[in-house]
């Protein structure tokens, strides 16, 4: 148990497809991001959300679009994906978003095991 | 740009010791951070150095040098369940970024 629950964990998908990625924390914490990884790739930062607000959004393409309802729930909608979008898709959470000088600004990230997604 | 170079794959007998490098050119830096990601799961996290020096957790050991750009992580009295990738990752003291290294993928052999 992670702390950090994913769903779906494997997801089959054609191009013209739609589908959401689903990522549930239980540590209450307020920071919550979607990355992007790919093999021998280092990790890719695309959403970041810190008590429900989006606060960084990496050149990520439209057919990406995050939801946050609230700070222990985060949605990934998917859809018109392209073949290099396959990947592994992994939430992470961490108490808050910080500033340099802050406690918490260095807090570790707690991730999920991610959904692997292969787009057909 | 931010660049963090790490060997992409080592190869360790069990019972031995390992170091696994972490060279990193960012402009500003915080913090270091490794994590360890088994193949299928989540990155679990490790340790995180802010000051120069050695910190030491179990079998896991965690070094920075923030004036050579230089981390490692030693990895003692190796046991197979140690087979994963490494990931080193930086924070930058300009914002709460973490800039990731592409991960060292450690092998275990008997």
């Amino acid at each position: 148990e992670t702390g950090v629950t994913q769903t779906p964990r494997h997801l089959v998908m054609g191009m013209t497809n739609k589908k959401s990625l689903k990522c549930e924390q239980h540590l209450g914490h307020n920071a919550m991001y979607w990355y992007k990884q790919s093999a021998k790739k280092p990790l890719e930062l695309m959403f970041v959300y810190n008590f429900k607000e989006q606060t960084e959004n990496n050149s990520v393409p439209s057919r990406f679009s995050p939801e946050c309802p609230n700070s222990s729930h985060l949605f990934l909608h998917l859809h018109t994906l392209q073949p290099e979008d396959s990947a592994l898709y992994l939430c992470a959470s961490s108490q808050e978003m910080g500033r340099p000088g802050e406690s918490f600004f260095n807090q570790p990230q707690h991730f999920g095991d991610g959904t692997r997604l292969s787009i057909l | 740009g931010q660049n963090i170079d790490q060997p992409t794959e080592m190869t360790a007998t069990e019972g031995a010791i390992v170091q696994i490098n972490c060279t990193y050119q960012t402009s500003g830096f915080n913090g270091l951070f490794w994590y360890q990601q088994h193949a299928g799961e989540a990155p679990t996290f490790l340790s995180y150095n802010v000051l120069d020096g050695l910190e030491e957790k179990g079998r896991f050991s965690s070094f920075l040098s923030r004036s050579k750009g230089y981390s490692y992580l030693l990895l003692k009295e190796l046991q197979m369940k140690d087979s994963a990738s490494y990931l080193c990752a930086v924070t930058m003291d300009s914002n709460y970024q973490l800039i990731w290294g592409a991960g060292t993928k450690l092998i275990i052999k008997p």
